[in-house]
């Protein structure tokens, strides 16, 4: 079955700068990789997701790529602010990576 | 448009007892999906539903934890007996289909299991 690793597991970074966090996947039949913010006591809210057909898709100040040779994808969030601090899941199909806490710094 | 309903929202119970979990899916949806969040960790699948069959239940503890969606639509999640590790949230989520597009995964807002 499908394996995903996500890293790293806690980020802190100053508030206008960028964040970007890496998940790798084991199934390489898997075609669709989602990525989803979890605040606090909350359910997990997509955020953005990526097809296999793509290698990069923008929506404003979130991206993700897409390397399916590799079997890894990435979440890259600028002029990260202090709302953005939640932990992020990355996903490929329906299994979850385990998770990275990331902190923005007022 | 209504989004996954699950009930109880909190659950405290003693370790050996059984609870029940419901779940409602997102109108439409063929694919209903229970997962189990430990506090700190990620959403761990328990299994898939495809209509009212199983499509994946691998990590489903099956000597104390059971499922079923007998009409297709509403599940039902249940553990007995208990134990003090089953203390995690347990989302439920559904998408329209299981692969290519519409199948993205809406969650629930979750049912919180202490077992004491």
């Amino acid at each position: 079955g499908e394996n995903v690793e996500q890293h790293p597991s806690t980020l802190s970074v100053q508030e206008g700068d960028s964040a970007v966090i890496k998940c790798t996947y084991s199934d390489s039949a898997s075609n669709y990789f989602p990525w989803y913010k979890q605040e606090l006591g909350k359910r997990p809210q997509l955020i953005i997701d990526i097809r296999s057909n793509v290698g990069e898709k923008k929506d404003q100040r979130i991206a993700v790529t897409l390397n399916k040779t590799a079997k890894h994808f990435s979440l890259h969030i600028t002029e990260t602010q202090p709302e953005d601090s939640a932990v992020y899941f990355c996903a490929a199909k329906y299994i979850f990576g385990t998770g990275t806490r990331l902190k923005v710094l007022a | 448009e209504a989004g996954v309903a699950q009930s109880p929202r909190y659950k405290i119970i003693e370790k050996r007892q059984s609870v029940a979990f419901w779940c409602n899916p997102i109108s439409g949806h063929a694919t209903l999906y229970w997962y189990q969040q430990i506090l700190g960790q990620g959403p761990k699948l328990l299994i898939q539903f495809q209509n009212n069959g199983v499509v994946d239940d691998s990590q489903l503890p099956k000597d104390r934890f059971s499922a079923e969606r007998l009409k297709g639509v509403d599940s039902t999640l249940k553990i007995q007996p208990a134990k003090l590790e089953d203390s995690a949230v347990y989302l439920c989520a559904s998408s329209f289909r299981p692969e290519g597009i519409g199948n993205t995964i809406y969650f629930g807002e979750g049912s919180w299991l202490t077992v004491v």
